[in-house]
């Protein structure tokens, strides 16, 4: 089957806007993750679902970031009025159980204008 | 915040070489895990240690896991060219929370 996937792969978009992140996780994968990656640094966390709820959203750096996976399977990561230094990669991944290894996706690049 | 912390930061060697890198973590994990980054894609999973274990091995990557020092290395034998890319260490805390990566050593092998 296919891994997981990322669109789009890369988005810029100007400074203020609002912009949307989705995440295709393998299928049957009940847990789902979403980390940003700036250059040269480690995966951050920012929010960590276990079927439809957000079992750790402790990473999101504030109340501009957002995201939901309605039928726990797709995830779509929000990001509010945009600033320069939300610039990154982010990257999503999917495991089978919580404590199973990652399966991450390409990321997408993230530039804020 | 990031845990796992490796060493060294960048490492270049010869093809054929041995790889070595290590990390130091703070609190007490459930596992640890190796991932590998080749440059503008996603990681990929190596290797996940248990805190029971003392050492693991997967074809030429050995693992070695030392919880009173709270250290991990990792070994590549024989590098190969297509071994070039970033390499992270992370930690699971409890089994049922997030993993927590460290900032990465990045491999260059020349051949």
């Amino acid at each position: 089957g296919a891994g997981v996937s990322q669109t789009p792969s890369n988005k810029v978009t100007e400074k203020g806007k609002y912009v949307e992140l989705r995440c295709d996780p393998i299928s049957g994968h009940t847990a789902l993750y979403w980390y940003r990656q700036s250059l040269g640094q480690g995966p951050e966390f920012l929010i960590y679902f276990q079927g439809t709820g957000a079992a750790d959203d402790s990473g999101l750096p504030n109340d501009r970031f957002f995201a939901v996976r309605p039928e726990g399977s797709v995830s779509t990561l929000k990001i509010q009025r945009t600033e320069r230094g939300d610039s990154a990669v982010y990257l999503c991944a999917s495991s089978f159980q919580a404590d199973s290894p990652l399966h991450f996706g390409n990321g997408t690049r993230l530039t804020v204008t | 915040s990031q845990q796992g912390e490796e060493d060294p930061q960048a490492l270049s060697i010869q093809e054929g070489e041995n790889a070595t890198m290590n990390c130091s973590y703070k609190t007490s994990i459930n596992n640890l895990q190796w991932y590998r980054q080749n440059s503008g894609r996603g990681l990929v999973h190596l290797i996940l240690i248990r805190s029971n274990e003392r050492e693991k091995h997967s074809g030429r990557l050995r693992v070695t896991l030392d919880t009173s020092k709270k250290s991990s290395s990792l070994l590549i034998t024989a590098s190969r060219a297509a071994d070039t890319a970033s390499y992270f260490c992370a930690t699971d805390p409890s089994g049922n929370t997030p993993l927590v990566f460290g900032k990465g050593t990045r491999l260059s092998v020349i051949a």
